[in-house]
């Protein structure tokens, strides 16, 4: 089974502008995560669809925002970029059956300059 | 208000003795805790869970407890090897709560040394 998939691998970005990144599942997975890993902060959660549907969110400001399409793949977009928000961010896919861990992707790694 | 802690962002072991990393947690409302490991520029591997309602679950070498009095968690690695070295992260999670919200600890480095 393919893992995790998540593009792109690197994207450096202005201050201001805009990013999409991607996160394809687990086949089978109804769940998508997605996390924020800086050096300062750690693993942060940012928010979780199922269905299509948000039923999990992070404290991060509106500026930070997702989406779930019918076949489970997940778009995270951040608008109006800050140089804070440079890391990396992760996408995980759980079959969301109880007590079943999150798999994680390898991560887009985002540098706004 | 850090829920999960890992209060040790370092440790050293020597190549076949154990590796023993530290998981503490305040929110009593966790009832799935999970170990994972993560090399640089790559994503958290899953190494191992325990569900509330256990005290114990092994897989191959690496152990966890869970002392729910205590909010205490550990992992063990025995025999520890050199490929073992990475960043090990705790998470926890409600799952009787709905949705898949991982609380992650702020890791710590574990070095195998031969």
């Amino acid at each position: 089974k393919a893992g995790v998939t998540q593009t792109p691998r690197y994207l450096i970005k202005t201050r201001g502008q805009q990013v999409t990144l991607s996160c394809s599942p687990i086949s089978g997975h109804r769940s998508v995560s997605w996390y924020q890993q800086t050096p300062g902060q750690g693993l942060q959660f940012l928010f979780e669809y199922f269905s299509e549907t948000q039923r999990n969110k992070g404290n991060f400001p509106g500026r930070f925002s997702g989406r779930q399409f019918s076949n489970s793949r997940s778009e995270m977009n951040v608008s109006t970029l800050e140089l804070g928000d440079s890391a990396l961010y992760l996408c995980a896919s759980s079959p969301d059956s109880f007590n079943s861990p999150l798999h994680f992707g390898n991560g887009t790694r985002l540098t706004v300059t | 208000d850090q829920q999960v802690k890992q209060n040790s962002p370092s440790l050293s072991v020597q190549e076949g003795r154990i590796s023993i990393l530290n998981c503490d947690y305040t929110n009593s409302m966790f009832d799935y805790f999970l170990w994972y490991k993560k090399y640089p520029a790559e994503g958290p591997t899953f190494l191992i869970s325990i569900s509330s309602i256990k005290d114990k679950n092994e897989d191959g070498r690496f152990t966890v407890f869970l002392n729910k009095s205590a909010k205490h968690l550990s992992l063990h690695i025995v025999p520890s090897q050199p490929g073992d070295s990475a960043v090990y992260f705790c998470a926890a999670m409600r799952v009787t709560g709905g949705g898949n919200k991982l609380t992650f600890g702020t890791g710590t480095q574990l070095k195998v040394e031969l």
